[in-house]
């Protein structure tokens, strides 16, 4: 079963708004990781974030990491039409290999 | 950044054929790749994970007769579909990281194989 647990399933907002996903998980991870993937394409790496840091930003992104929840939150900042998409955590133990959540899919109205 | 090259980027074959599928790192050398499948509307799903210069690691579930896997090189993996049926119609998508970076640091991942099965 997948480790990780996204919320909301869907979410659909203004242009300019911002929105906020939110990304649990099971299991001690060495880092986790944000995707986008536009309807059927690959993914695009958003941002790393390693279990010792707690936050981190590029560009409108935000990332926060809370080991103690199990939990990581993804932030867009002043959102664009064309940041519809999916976004999807993905959780690694270590070995190399991601375990993704079920994924938010962001609808932004322009 | 690294590369990972994925081929094709969408194939439709006839029910009862073979397909393969292609990932290559480009510009770094990757002892492990791993192989996620992706259905409509559904999340990623790892089907195995491609060891260089030895057999892969399936995930529970998966059928390893089906899903050949051959990791001849540090930047070849390949992913065969054998007597391909409409169900194994996905989106095949593969990820390797570089070994030379270290464990802590992202997978990349192909562009991906939309595989239609008719």
């Amino acid at each position: 079963s997948q480790q990780g647990e996204e919320d909301p399933q869907a979410l659909s907002i203004q242009e300019g708004e911002n929105a906020t996903m939110n990304c649990s998980y099971k299991t001690s991870i060495n880092n986790l990781q944000w995707y986008r993937q536009n309807s059927g394409r690959g993914l695009v790496h958003l941002i790393l974030i390693r279990s010792n840091e707690r936050e981190k930003h590029s560009g409108r992104l935000r990332v926060t990491l809370d080991t103690s929840k199990k939990s990581s939150s993804l932030l867009i900042t002043a959102s664009r039409a064309a940041d519809t998409a999916s976004y999807f955590c993905a959780t690694d133990a270590g070995a190399g290999k991601s375990t993704f959540g079920d994924g938010t899919t962001l609808t932004v109205k322009p | 950044g690294a590369v990972v090259s994925q081929h094709p980027s969408w194939v439709i074959c006839k029910s009862g054929t073979s397909v393969k599928i292609e990932c290559r790192s480009l510009d770094f050398q990757a002892t492990t790749m791993f192989w996620y499948r992706q259905f409509p509307k559904q999340s990623l799903m790892l089907m195995a994970t491609s060891n260089e210069g030895s057999k892969a690691t399936y995930e529970q579930g998966v059928e390893k007769d089906k899903f050949l896997i051959n990791h001849a090189s540090l930047t070849l993996s390949t992913l065969t579909v054998t007597s391909a049926h409409p169900e194994d119609s996905s989106f095949y998508i593969c990820s390797a990281r570089d070994r030379v970076r270290g464990r802590n640091t992202e997978a990349f991942f192909g562009q991906g194989t939309r595989l239609t099965v008719v």
